[in-house]
């Protein structure tokens, strides 16, 4: 009974190559988020998502394009990948209202060569 | 914006020793402070977390303390176990954005339990 799931674990690609990650979340939660953990572990916002609206941007390249077709999916495509890329990408989810607690995903590597 | 700043970068104790782990944030306005366990390959896990309205708060071998006026929080495991051997992240975090939490996290601490 995975809680978040994310596809694909790994992902290997190509300088200024196109790619998504894909997240969903089985708990009925209403705000999903992402964000990207560097080399050093350092893990940082990018975006959250709620009923399917935006509600956190961070400072991110436009590069980067969440979607959320339904509140129990929220995605990210890179467009034209660079080496500075290549991190741990992490979904989360959380109720809300009274409950903070957000739940991780298992992450996604992605390395650009 | 946030700044939370964590030490010590590495820690190493042995079996059935107390770890401490201390992180520091800037924002006056923060009010809620978790602490998440990371395990290798793994994603964050949450194990403990303090809101401002209280200064301690423990869970087993886990406790957690909050010094509003100084500004910072610290997590305390006792009796360590190897299994605990993981990154420890503590992270802070203003308020809600609606209903989301937007979570300033602190550089991470891998905590080694020596057999």
């Amino acid at each position: 009974d995975t809680a978040v799931s994310q596809t694909p674990k790994y992902l290997v690609t190509q300088m200024g190559n196109d790619k998504s990650i894909k997240c969903e979340q089985n708990l009925g939660h209403d705000t999903m988020y992402w964000y990207k953990q560097d080399s050093k572990k350092f893990l940082k916002i990018m975006f959250s998502y709620n009923n399917k609206e935006l509600i956190i941007n961070e400072t991110v390249p436009n590069r980067f394009s969440p979607k959320s077709p339904d509140k129990a999916h929220l995605n990210l495509h890179i467009n034209s990948l660079e080496l500075g890329d290549s991190a741990v990408y992490f979904c989360a989810s959380s109720q809300g209202g009274t409950s903070d607690t957000q739940y991780f995903g298992p992450g996604t590597r992605l390395t650009v060569l | 914006g946030e700044n939370v700043e964590q030490h010590p970068s590495t820690l190493s104790v042995q079996e059935g020793d107390s770890a401490v782990i201390k992180c520091t944030y800037s924002d006056s306005a923060s009010n809620y402070f978790p602490w998440y366990k990371q395990e290798l390959g793994k994603g964050p896990q949450l194990i403990i977390d303090i809101r401002s309205n209280v200064g301690e708060k423990k869970d087993q071998r886990i406790a957690v303390t909050l010094n509003k006026t100084a500004k910072h929080f610290s997590l305390h495991i006792t009796e360590t176990q190897p299994e605990d051997s993981a990154v420890y992240f503590c992270a802070a975090s203003i308020g809600t954005s609606g209903s989301a939490r937007q979570l300033t996290f602190g550089s991470g601490t891998q905590l080694t339990v020596l057999p």
